[in-house]
């Protein structure tokens, strides 16, 4: 069974400028997670996604951060315009179902440096 | 508000000793305490987890220990590898809730020396 896919798995920008991450969960997972993962940190939720439909998204900075989920599959994170401390790795996870607890699986990460 | 407090930030073990791993809680509402696996360039793997209805749970070398009064768990590596070397992060959740939203701790940086 393939895992979550992310893309690009590196990416260096300056500040202010726009950025995008790819996610591709597991095939049939109802659920799909973003975390931002700072240097010495624990991974802390950014947005949750139920199919093609936003469940969480209450430590979304909303002004710079927006996610969407096209058809209940993909996900793309898009950060416009960066800040320095948005410099992170982003975690894509996923998971069969919802609640209940269904084990969330992740992928590989983006690290993301903003100069 | 970090809502799962998890210590020591680093260890370091002899290979064949054993590595323990503590973290703390607040939030009564939790019943859903799993530890994950982070090796560097790859995303957390769950490891084991545990529920409050029991004290403790254990998985070969791996060991999770409950205490529910005092709102505290621990992760212990028996016999400890080279293998093991990785951050590991203890996590809570609601698991009745329709979100399973998982806090994480600050995570544990984990050598074994051979």
């Amino acid at each position: 069974e393939a895992g979550v896919a992310q893309s690009p798995r590196y990416k260096i920008i300056e500040k202010r400028q726009s950025v995008a991450f790819w996610c591709n969960p597991i095939s049939g997972h109802a659920t799909l997670y973003w975390y931002q993962q700072i240097l010495g940190q624990g991974p802390k939720l950014l947005i949750q996604f139920q199919n093609n439909g936003v469940v969480d998204d209450s430590q979304l900075p909303k002004d710079r951060f927006s996610a969407e989920r096209l058809k209940g599959v993909d996900s793309t994170l898009k950060i416009q315009p960066a800040k320095l401390e948005d410099s992170a790795v982003y975690l894509c996870a996923s998971s069969l179902g919802t609640g209940g607890f269904s084990e969330q699986f992740f992928g590989p990460g983006t690290r993301l440096t903003v100069l | 508000q970090q809502q799962v407090k998890q210590s020591p930030q680093s260890l370091i073990v002899q290979k064949g000793g054993i590595s323990i791993i503590n973290c703390a809680y607040e939030n009564t509402a939790f019943d859903y305490f799993p530890w994950y696996q982070q090796f560097p360039g790859k995303g957390p793997a769950l490891l084991i987890a545990i529920r409050p209805d029991v004290s403790e749970k254990k998985e070969g070398r791996f060991t999770i220990s409950f205490n529910k009064s005092a709102k505290q768990f621990s992760l212990h590596i028996m016999d400890s590898q080279p293998g093991d070397s990785a951050t590991y992060f203890c996590a809570a959740s609601k698991r009745g809730s329709t979100l399973g939203r998982l806090y994480f701790g600050r995570g544990t940086q984990l050598t074994v020396w051979p």
